[in-house]
């Protein structure tokens, strides 16, 4: 248990349909991540937030939306997603920008 | 452009020793982290260097070596659970992680 949890585990969705991912953490860290973690490659961070303030997006296409409403939740709106995009999403956080990460589980998504 | 190389799979036998070797290139250099990925798990924070030298942590030690853009991590006395993906990341002179693909170690009994 790392105080990080992302919810839901697995998650199967059409390329149609709407889904959202999301985090929680309990560790009073003020910064949040998203990455995508596919087979054998290396981590893909996605969005950073600060402070509830984005302050990267590494030219994410428009389908991922992150929303951040509070410094201990952050989500990831999906839609119209391509098979492309099946992928472990691991969310983490950390105390600041500079220091070590804790990862939550993540979400296996599947996309058919 | 930003790299780190590290391998893709080793094979240990339980009780030996195993080093697992990450080399980088980045712009700019804030530190390096080692994590352990289990299947199916999240990565969880094993070691942090950020200057050169040897790290001691129980049966797991990382050396930096700035100059050389090179880190490895040492595992003593492996055991059958440290059967996991190793990931190497660099923090960059603008504090953003640059990441491994991993190194998956197999322990063999």
């Amino acid at each position: 248990e790392t105080g990080v949890t992302q919810t839901p585990r697995h998650l199967v969705m059409g390329m149609t349909n709407k889904k959202s991912l999301k985090c929680e953490q309990h560790l009073g860290h003020n910064a949040m991540y998203w990455y995508k973690q596919s087979a054998k490659k290396p981590l893909e961070l996605m969005f950073v937030y600060n402070f509830k303030e984005q302050t990267e997006n590494n030219s994410v296409p428009s389908r991922f939306s992150p929303e951040c409403p509070n410094s201990s939740h952050l989500f990831l709106h999906l839609h119209t997603l391509q098979p492309e995009d099946s992928a472990l999403y691991l969310c983490a956080s950390s105390s600041s920008e500079n220091t070590e990460a804790f990862f939550g589980q993540g979400t296996r998504l599947t996309v058919v | 452009g930003q790299n780190i190389d590290q391998p893709t799979e080793m094979t240990a036998t339980e009780g030996a020793i195993v080093q697992i070797n990450c080399t980088y290139q980045t712009s700019g250099f804030n530190g390096l982290f080692w994590y352990q990925q289990h299947a199916g798990e999240a990565p969880t924070f094993l070691s942090y260097n950020v200057l050169d030298g040897l790290e001691e942590k129980g049966r797991f030690s990382s050396f930096l070596s700035r100059s050389k853009g090179y880190s490895y991590l040492l595992l003593k006395e492996l055991q059958m659970k440290d059967s996991a993906s190793y990931l190497c990341a660099v923090m960059d002179s603008n504090y953003q992680l640059i990441w491994g693909a991993g190194t998956k170690l197999i322990i063999k009994p």
